[in-house]
């Protein structure tokens, strides 16, 4: 199995702040890489897919980028409404595996 | 628009199967436009990947589950089904029923695929 691992494991950041979430695979995926977006008591919803792809309905602050083995999800002004856990995900091979996940919180 | 309602038993014996059912709303799940995945959420395993079905039927498991695992689907329902046998504690979680949509990259060999939809998540528990 493909190992997906995140960093950091959670982060506290201001309203306005650049956020910036690291990806590392554990063996190239190419650009078959998805991003979530998961808030309390409610299911994860797709933020980036393919890397870079910004699901429609997804504000312009959050930016997928990379390809390989490592990613970054960058939310440019950090919104209180993005408080939330993130996680990617490799879509590259089966059985398909979730990253740990980044909390962030908002100061 | 679609909508996905997963329903079942919230409480499951210990040894005893797990079984649940998705509603979809919408698109038919026999379309080839989409297929169909199940994923479970715990406190100690995070999101974990269960298995998919295509439009046509064909599946693929979780290797980890596969020994005790069946995905299936109802046409005529417009439903799909995940019943994983043989249950532990360790199988208690959010589990959660989604829509799976391609990307098609120029240059790659395969499109990406991608949870686009999911349903609310129904919590399960393993406990005598």
């Amino acid at each position: 199995d493909i190992q997906m691992t995140q960093s950091p494991s959670s982060l506290s950041a201001s309203v306005g702040d650049r956020v910036t979430i690291t990806c590392r695979a554990s063996q190239t995926i190419n650009t078959y890489l998805n991003w979530y977006q998961q808030k309390p008591g409610k299911a994860p919803q797709v933020l980036i897919y393919a890397a870079s792809s910004v699901q429609s309905g997804v504000p312009s602050r959050f930016r997928g980028t990379g390809s390989g083995t490592e990613f970054t999800l960058t939310i440019s002004s950090l919104q209180p409404e993005d408080s939330a856990t993130y996680y990617c995900q490799q879509s590259w091979s089966t059985p398909r595996t979730f990253g740990g996940g980044t909390r962030v919180q908002i100061k | 628009q679609v909508q996905l309602q997963e329903s079942g038993p919230g409480l499951v014996r210990p040894s005893q199967t797990l079984s649940l059912t998705c509603t979809v709303s919408g698109p038919s799940i026999s379309r080839p436009t989409y297929y169909w995945s199940w994923i479970r959420q715990s406190a100690g395993k995070g999101l974990e990947w269960i298995g998919r079905i295509y439009s046509d039927g064909a599946t693929n498991y979780n290797p980890s589950l596969k020994s005790r695992l069946i995905i299936s689907r109802d046409t005529s329902n417009n439903q799909l089904s995940l019943k994983l046998s043989s249950v532990t504690a360790s199988d208690t979680g959010v589990y959660y029923c989604a829509r799976v949509a391609s990307h098609y990259q120029e240059g790659s060999g395969y499109p990406v695929g991608y949870l686009d939809s999911w349903g609310q998540g129904i919590l399960v528990t393993v406990s005598s």
